[in-house]
Protein backbone atom coordinates (compact mmCIF):
# COMPACT_ATOMS: atom_id res chain seq x y z
CA UNK A 1 0.00 0.00 0.00
CA UNK A 2 1.51 3.19 -1.15
CA UNK A 3 1.00 5.99 1.67
CA UNK A 4 2.48 8.92 -0.34
CA UNK A 5 1.02 9.37 -3.80
CA UNK A 6 3.19 12.17 -5.69
CA UNK A 7 2.68 13.48 -9.16
CA UNK A 8 3.66 14.32 -11.76
CA UNK A 9 6.34 11.63 -12.49
CA UNK A 10 7.67 13.94 -14.88
CA UNK A 11 7.60 17.78 -15.35
CA UNK A 12 8.88 20.14 -18.02
CA UNK A 13 8.79 23.44 -17.43
CA UNK A 14 10.87 26.69 -19.19
CA UNK A 15 13.59 28.75 -17.22
CA UNK A 16 11.68 31.43 -15.01
CA UNK A 17 8.59 29.60 -15.16
CA UNK A 18 7.06 27.86 -12.22
CA UNK A 19 7.13 24.36 -10.76
CA UNK A 20 4.61 22.29 -8.97
CA UNK A 21 4.54 18.75 -7.70
CA UNK A 22 2.14 17.33 -5.62
CA UNK A 23 1.63 14.69 -2.55
CA UNK A 24 -1.24 13.26 -1.22
CA UNK A 25 -1.02 11.13 1.95
CA UNK A 26 -3.48 8.49 3.85
CA UNK A 27 -1.71 8.17 6.90
CA UNK A 28 -3.32 10.26 9.47
CA UNK A 29 -0.50 9.88 11.80
CA UNK A 30 1.78 11.31 9.53
CA UNK A 31 3.12 14.78 11.44
CA UNK A 32 6.48 15.75 9.02
CA UNK A 33 6.85 16.32 5.48
CA UNK A 34 10.14 17.04 4.35
CA UNK A 35 10.88 17.23 0.10
CA UNK A 36 14.73 15.96 -0.79
CA UNK A 37 16.14 16.57 -4.00
CA UNK A 38 18.26 14.07 -5.82
CA UNK A 39 20.53 14.82 -8.38
CA UNK A 40 22.05 11.93 -10.71
CA UNK A 41 24.51 9.63 -8.66
CA UNK A 42 24.26 11.45 -5.71
CA UNK A 43 21.81 11.15 -2.31
CA UNK A 44 18.87 12.68 -1.42
CA UNK A 45 19.33 16.28 -0.10
CA UNK A 46 16.89 17.85 2.69
CA UNK A 47 15.53 20.97 0.83
CA UNK A 48 12.45 22.02 2.58
CA UNK A 49 9.83 20.48 5.42
CA UNK A 50 6.42 21.38 6.56
CA UNK A 51 4.64 20.31 9.80
CA UNK A 52 0.71 20.93 10.07
CA UNK A 53 0.35 23.40 12.20
CA UNK A 54 1.55 26.10 9.43
CA UNK A 55 0.07 25.73 5.50
CA UNK A 56 2.66 27.72 3.82
CA UNK A 57 6.40 27.60 4.63
CA UNK A 58 9.04 29.77 1.88
CA UNK A 59 12.77 29.15 1.70
CA UNK A 60 14.18 31.31 -1.52
CA UNK A 61 12.44 30.24 -4.46
CA UNK A 62 11.16 27.14 -2.78
CA UNK A 63 7.59 27.23 -1.13
CA UNK A 64 5.48 23.82 0.80
CA UNK A 65 1.54 24.25 0.68
CA UNK A 66 -0.11 22.38 3.08
CA UNK A 67 -3.97 21.30 3.07
CA UNK A 68 -4.23 19.10 6.40
CA UNK A 69 -7.90 18.94 6.00
CA UNK A 70 -7.74 17.48 2.49
CA UNK A 71 -4.05 15.46 3.18
CA UNK A 72 -2.65 17.10 0.60
CA UNK A 73 0.92 18.91 0.12
CA UNK A 74 2.43 20.44 -2.46
CA UNK A 75 6.25 22.04 -3.61
CA UNK A 76 6.38 25.28 -5.68
CA UNK A 77 9.85 26.52 -7.59
CA UNK A 78 9.11 29.84 -8.73
CA UNK A 79 11.66 31.47 -11.06
CA UNK A 80 12.89 27.45 -12.36
CA UNK A 81 16.56 27.32 -13.33
CA UNK A 82 18.20 24.27 -15.23
CA UNK A 83 20.51 24.10 -12.13
CA UNK A 84 17.11 22.54 -10.72
CA UNK A 85 16.54 20.06 -13.06
CA UNK A 86 16.72 16.68 -10.52
CA UNK A 87 13.83 14.60 -9.08
CA UNK A 88 12.56 15.82 -6.26
CA UNK A 89 10.61 13.63 -3.47
CA UNK A 90 8.00 13.85 -1.25
CA UNK A 91 8.16 12.14 2.08
CA UNK A 92 6.18 11.86 5.39
CA UNK A 93 6.57 10.89 8.76
CA UNK A 94 4.84 10.70 12.41
CA UNK A 95 5.37 10.05 15.73
CA UNK A 96 9.11 9.85 17.29
CA UNK A 97 9.98 7.00 15.15
CA UNK A 98 11.49 9.69 12.38
CA UNK A 99 10.97 6.61 9.73
CA UNK A 100 10.36 8.31 5.96
CA UNK A 101 7.80 6.53 3.86
CA UNK A 102 8.82 8.33 0.52
CA UNK A 103 6.33 8.86 -2.65
CA UNK A 104 7.86 7.93 -6.12
CA UNK A 105 9.33 10.61 -7.09
CA UNK A 106 9.25 13.53 -9.88
CA UNK A 107 11.47 13.94 -12.54
CA UNK A 108 12.03 17.44 -13.66
CA UNK A 109 13.78 19.01 -15.80
CA UNK A 110 13.99 22.92 -16.59
CA UNK A 111 14.52 23.82 -20.01
CA UNK A 112 17.21 26.63 -20.74
CA UNK B 1 23.78 18.30 9.31
CA UNK B 2 25.67 15.75 9.63
CA UNK B 3 28.13 14.46 7.15
CA UNK B 4 27.92 10.83 5.99
CA UNK B 5 30.46 8.99 4.78
CA UNK B 6 29.65 5.16 2.99
CA UNK B 7 31.94 2.92 1.72
CA UNK B 8 32.28 1.63 -0.99
CA UNK B 9 30.63 4.26 -3.14
CA UNK B 10 30.20 1.58 -5.47
CA UNK B 11 30.52 -2.32 -6.56
CA UNK B 12 30.42 -4.81 -8.85
CA UNK B 13 30.10 -8.12 -7.32
CA UNK B 14 28.88 -11.89 -8.03
CA UNK B 15 25.80 -13.62 -7.69
CA UNK B 16 26.30 -15.69 -4.45
CA UNK B 17 28.59 -13.63 -2.60
CA UNK B 18 28.25 -11.07 0.19
CA UNK B 19 28.94 -7.32 0.61
CA UNK B 20 29.23 -5.59 4.03
CA UNK B 21 28.46 -1.65 3.22
CA UNK B 22 30.16 0.66 6.01
CA UNK B 23 28.42 4.23 7.17
CA UNK B 24 30.13 6.94 9.19
CA UNK B 25 29.31 9.44 10.64
CA UNK B 26 30.92 12.99 12.13
CA UNK B 27 28.70 12.94 14.75
CA UNK B 28 27.05 11.51 17.36
CA UNK B 29 23.28 10.95 16.03
CA UNK B 30 20.14 9.53 17.11
CA UNK B 31 18.56 7.48 14.29
CA UNK B 32 20.20 5.68 11.27
CA UNK B 33 18.57 3.87 8.64
CA UNK B 34 19.11 1.81 5.72
CA UNK B 35 16.85 2.77 2.64
CA UNK B 36 17.06 1.19 -0.70
CA UNK B 37 16.59 2.26 -4.02
CA UNK B 38 16.39 0.24 -6.94
CA UNK B 39 17.54 1.89 -10.57
CA UNK B 40 15.27 4.55 -11.11
CA UNK B 41 13.00 4.05 -8.18
CA UNK B 42 12.04 5.47 -4.85
CA UNK B 43 13.60 5.18 -1.57
CA UNK B 44 12.39 2.44 0.46
CA UNK B 45 13.27 1.45 4.13
CA UNK B 46 15.25 -1.90 5.19
CA UNK B 47 15.62 -1.11 8.32
CA UNK B 48 16.30 0.84 11.60
CA UNK B 49 19.89 0.63 13.16
CA UNK B 50 19.77 0.30 17.12
CA UNK B 51 22.63 0.84 19.16
CA UNK B 52 24.10 -2.51 20.49
CA UNK B 53 21.17 -4.41 19.58
CA UNK B 54 19.44 -6.12 16.75
CA UNK B 55 17.86 -4.06 13.85
CA UNK B 56 14.25 -3.13 13.46
CA UNK B 57 13.52 -4.53 9.74
CA UNK B 58 10.45 -3.81 7.35
CA UNK B 59 7.95 -6.17 6.21
CA UNK B 60 9.69 -7.65 3.45
CA UNK B 61 13.19 -7.36 4.83
CA UNK B 62 14.69 -9.93 7.05
CA UNK B 63 17.70 -10.59 8.92
CA UNK B 64 19.20 -13.15 7.20
CA UNK B 65 19.38 -11.42 3.73
CA UNK B 66 20.38 -7.76 5.30
CA UNK B 67 22.27 -8.08 8.35
CA UNK B 68 23.30 -4.79 10.15
CA UNK B 69 24.82 -4.14 12.72
CA UNK B 70 25.64 -0.62 15.11
CA UNK B 71 28.21 -1.06 17.22
CA UNK B 72 28.00 2.74 18.48
CA UNK B 73 26.61 6.35 18.04
CA UNK B 74 28.25 7.13 14.78
CA UNK B 75 28.80 3.73 12.56
CA UNK B 76 26.79 1.07 11.63
CA UNK B 77 26.84 -1.51 8.67
CA UNK B 78 24.64 -3.22 6.15
CA UNK B 79 25.91 -6.53 4.77
CA UNK B 80 24.04 -7.70 1.67
CA UNK B 81 23.86 -11.63 1.75
CA UNK B 82 24.13 -14.49 -1.10
CA UNK B 83 23.06 -11.55 -3.83
CA UNK B 84 21.26 -11.67 -6.84
CA UNK B 85 21.00 -9.73 -9.70
CA UNK B 86 17.44 -8.48 -8.12
CA UNK B 87 19.92 -7.01 -5.54
CA UNK B 88 21.40 -4.35 -7.90
CA UNK B 89 20.73 -0.92 -6.28
CA UNK B 90 21.50 1.92 -4.65
CA UNK B 91 22.23 1.63 -0.82
CA UNK B 92 21.56 4.52 1.17
CA UNK B 93 22.44 5.49 5.03
CA UNK B 94 20.34 7.95 6.95
CA UNK B 95 20.77 9.61 10.16
CA UNK B 96 18.75 11.91 12.55
CA UNK B 97 19.12 13.64 15.73
CA UNK B 98 16.53 14.22 18.56
CA UNK B 99 17.18 17.61 18.21
CA UNK B 100 16.72 17.87 14.34
CA UNK B 101 13.26 16.82 15.05
CA UNK B 102 12.59 14.58 12.09
CA UNK B 103 15.22 15.99 9.85
CA UNK B 104 17.14 13.03 8.10
CA UNK B 105 20.07 13.09 6.19
CA UNK B 106 21.31 11.10 3.63
CA UNK B 107 24.86 9.81 2.66
CA UNK B 108 25.60 9.46 -1.17
CA UNK B 109 24.77 6.19 -1.08
CA UNK B 110 26.62 2.79 -2.43
CA UNK B 111 25.77 1.60 -5.91
CA UNK B 112 25.52 -2.52 -6.25
CA UNK B 113 25.79 -4.19 -9.33
CA UNK B 114 25.03 -7.81 -9.44
CA UNK B 115 26.42 -9.97 -12.16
Amino acid sequence: QQQVKQSPQSLIVQKGGISIINCAYENTAFDYFPWYQQFPGKGPALLIAIRPDVSEKKEGRFTISFNKSAKQFSLHIMDSQPGDSATYFCAASGGSNYKLTFGKGTLLTVNP
Amino acid sequence: SAVISQKPSRDICQRGTSLTIQCQVDSQVTMMFWYRQQPGQSLTLIATANQGSEATYESGFVIDKFPISRPNLTFSTLTVSNMSPEDSSIYLCSVGTVANTGELFFGEGSRLTVL
